[in-house]
């Protein structure tokens, strides 16, 4: 197993500006959702994708978009940042839509200023 | 909406002593049920999972759970801890069913004195 890794660790970025955040996810999993973390708080759900479709989404506006490609990796894409949007970011995993087994990755922490 | 609450933001207890920390949910139907752990900087790894079945719910690093529907809760349980077990802790639900939207408390902060 080679885990989830998700790059960069760490990011700076504007407020208005854009940032796309990377996910490798493991092997065979072809299902990935994505997280945010803010400081103090436990994870929210963004969204999750299965077999390169959106499944399902929490309560994130547009600007926050995503893909998944048939390799394992998915992208987060958030525009028109704002400071709001400063949090650790999670990609986690799993083998299937059914199967709860997540898999996380250590995080991107995102800073706007 | 589904919700889970940990009432404690923050606990601190000795090595070698026992230790139970609190999840409550709010939901018409019983969900499923997961304890996470995260140690600073990382990600989330999955201690235990309830779906259905024995409510005594057993995972890795000698934590365990218990479902009880009556209470709405789901705390989780070491017998004896260890300083590597200061972490923060989240406990989650999940419909089944669909797609995997995991709600997450906000967490308890584990800290461990010698």
């Amino acid at each position: 197993e080679t885990g989830v890794t998700q790059s960069p660790t760490h990011l700076i970025k504007t407020r208005g500006q854009q940032v796309t955040l990377r996910c490798s996810s493991q092997s065979g999993h072809n299902t990935v959702s994505w997280y945010q973390q803010a400081l103090g708080q436990g994870p929210q759900f963004i969204f999750q994708y299965y077999r390169e479709e959106e499944n399902g989404r929490g309560n994130f506006p547009p600007r926050f978009s995503g893909l998944q490609f048939p390799n394992y990796s998915s992208e987060l894409n958030v525009n028109a940042l704002e400071l709001d949007d400063s949090a650790l970011y999670l990609c986690a995993s799993s083998l299937d839509r059914g199967n709860y087994g997540y898999t996380f990755g250590s995080g991107t922490r995102l800073t706007v200023v | 909406a589904q919700s889970v609450t940990q009432p404690d933001i923050h606990i601190t207890v000795s090595e070698g002593a026992s230790l139970e920390l609190r999840c409550n949910y709010s939901y018409g139907a019983t969900p499923y049920l997961f304890w996470y752990v995260q140690s600073p900087g990382q990600g989330l790894q999955l201690l235990l999972k309830y779906f259905s079945g024995d409510t005594l719910v057993q995972g890795i690093k000698g934590f365990e759970a218990e479902f009880k529907r009556s209470q709405s809760s789901f705390n989780l349980r070491k017998p004896s801890v260890h300083w590597s077990d200061a972490a923060e802790y989240f406990c989650a639900v999940a419909l089944s069913g669909g797609y995997q939207k995991v709600t997450f408390g906000t967490g308890t902060k584990l800290q461990v004195i010698p």
